[in-house]
């Protein structure tokens, strides 16, 4: 059973382009979560989505953020307008169901020039 | 969620038990105690949770106090690869308030 797979791995983008992130969450998992790590800091939680539904996005900056979790597919967290400042580990946990274990990906490193 | 207090870093010798302790003194009777660990740059990595009983399991054992202000995790037997920063976090776990917190952590390093 496959775990959490996210990619690229690492992704680099000049100031104002635009990142993609995807998380394909384990088999048998509909709720899946976005974290990200400032370098030296925890993991900050962003957003919370289940099957074609956003369900908590409190940690997500107001602007140039966005995700999805669509019917088929994996979950995309789109970052428009990138800045340095977005540089960071864009980590994504799944879970079959609320209230149940979170399992991490690997993560992806957005590096922006 | 309960605010954790945790050592920032502890060191302990490869083969011995690794007592990591955790407070968590304004835990509330539906919170759970989580313990994830991540290794260098890796994703977090679950380890055990629990909420009022100690637990086991074949990475490690979580005791819980009685009066569930506290917990520490213990890895056994200690080897280099267990060097990562162990993350204690309390949760309540229903649908639509599901976000781990991660405080700072505690920086394991393992000596040879």
């Amino acid at each position: 059973n496959a775990g959490v797979m996210q990619n690229p791995r690492h992704l680099v983008r000049r100031r104002g382009q635009e990142a993609r992130l995807r998380c394909s969450p384990m088999k048998g998992h509909s709720h899946v979560y976005w974290y990200r790590q400032l370098p030296e800091e925890g993991l900050k939680f962003m957003v919370y989505l289940q099957k074609e539904n956003i369900i908590d996005e409190s940690g997500m900056p107001k602007e140039r953020f966005s995700a999805e979790f669509p019917k088929e597919g994996p979950s995309i967290l789109r970052i428009q307008q990138v800045v340095r400042g977005d540089s960071a580990a864009y980590f994504c946990a799944s879970s079959p169901g609320a209230g149940n274990i979170q399992y991490f990906g690997a993560g992806t490193r957005l590096s922006v020039l | 969620d309960a605010k954790t207090t945790q050592p920032p870093s502890m060191d302990c010798a490869e083969g011995r038990a690794a007592n990591l302790p955790c407070n968590h003194s304004t835990i509330s009777g539906n919170e759970y105690v989580y313990w994830y660990r991540q290794i260098h740059s890796q994703g977090p990595q679950y380890i055990i949770h629990g909420l009022k009983n100690n637990e086991t399991n074949e990475m490690a054992s979580l005791i819980i106090t009685e009066d569930r202000k506290s917990s520490t995790l213990i890895l056994p037997h200690a080897t280099l690869r267990d060097t990562a920063v162990y993350y204690c976090i309390v949760r309540v776990a229903n649908f639509g308030n599901e976000k781990l917190t991660f405080g700072t952590g505690t920086r394991l390093t393992i000596i040879p």
